[in-house]
């Protein structure tokens, strides 16, 4: 089975710097698609920024972006101008694209909670 | 964009009790939906994956008679605790997710077994 991990499980930042959350995956596979998940106190699950793996061009969205690197089989987010909203618990997840029993699931790192000083 | 609805948010009932938790999904039809249960400051551990019109897929180690799952519609699934105790006691949340577009993720059951 494909795992996911996050070796950070607590990160923090001041108000409006940048910090990198890490992430590592274990595939045989070469098509599958990346994600990042924010679950604030709330508890809901928010996708932050998706990537497919068969692009070479990092996704972007907003102050979030990744960095993508197949062949290590890394997945890092940067948050730029860190905001006190953004204090949460971040999750990487991967999905297969191919067809299969497991189609459609998510495998999910444990885990980094993120602290945001102002 | 599309929206998952997860009923109820909050249920605390007294041990013994059997609880229906509900996901929907609003605007798209769900080719499956997924449940999973997560513990204070932990990831998610998926249960089972529901496929409509089929019998769930549990995975190893969640019993299926514990945590029934009923897909009837493209639309709807539910998840029932039967007879629940306090070790049951948990945030249960679905996912649903057809091929178009990522999992979407409803709001979460908090469940509290006196």
């Amino acid at each position: 089975a494909q795992t996911v991990t996050q070796s950070q499980p607590e990160m923090s930042v001041q108000e409006a710097e940048t910090v990198t959350l890490s992430c590592t995956y274990d595939t045989s596979e070469s098509d599958y698609y990346l994600f990042w998940y924010k679950q604030p106190p709330s508890r809901q699950m928010i996708l932050v920024i998706r990537q497919e793996a068969y692009k070479q061009q990092n996704a972007t969205e907003n102050r979030f972006s990744v960095n993508f690197q197949k062949a290590a089989k890394s997945f890092s987010l940067k948050i730029s101008d860190s905001q006190l909203g953004d204090a949460a618990m971040y999750f990487c997840a991967y999905r297969s694209a191919s067809r299969g029993s497991t189609l459609g699931r998510l495998y999910f790192g444990r885990g980094t909670q993120l602290t945001v000083w102002p | 964009g599309a929206v998952v609805s997860q009923h109820p948010s909050r249920v605390i009932c007294k041990s013994g009790t059997s609880v229906k938790i509900e996901c929907r999904s609003l605007d798209f039809q769900a080719t499956t939906m997924f449940w999973y249960r997560q513990f204070p400051k932990q990831s998610l551990m998926l249960m089972a994956t529901s496929n409509e019109g089929s019998k769930a897929t549990y995975e190893q180690g969640v019993e299926k008679d514990k945590f029934l799952i009923n897909h009837a519609s493209l639309t709807l699934s539910t998840l029932t605790v039967t007879s629940a105790h306090p070790e049951d006691s948990s945030f249960y949340i679905c996912s649903a997710w057809d091929t178009k577009q990522p999992q979407h993720f409803g709001d979460g059951t908090r469940l509290s077994i006196l």
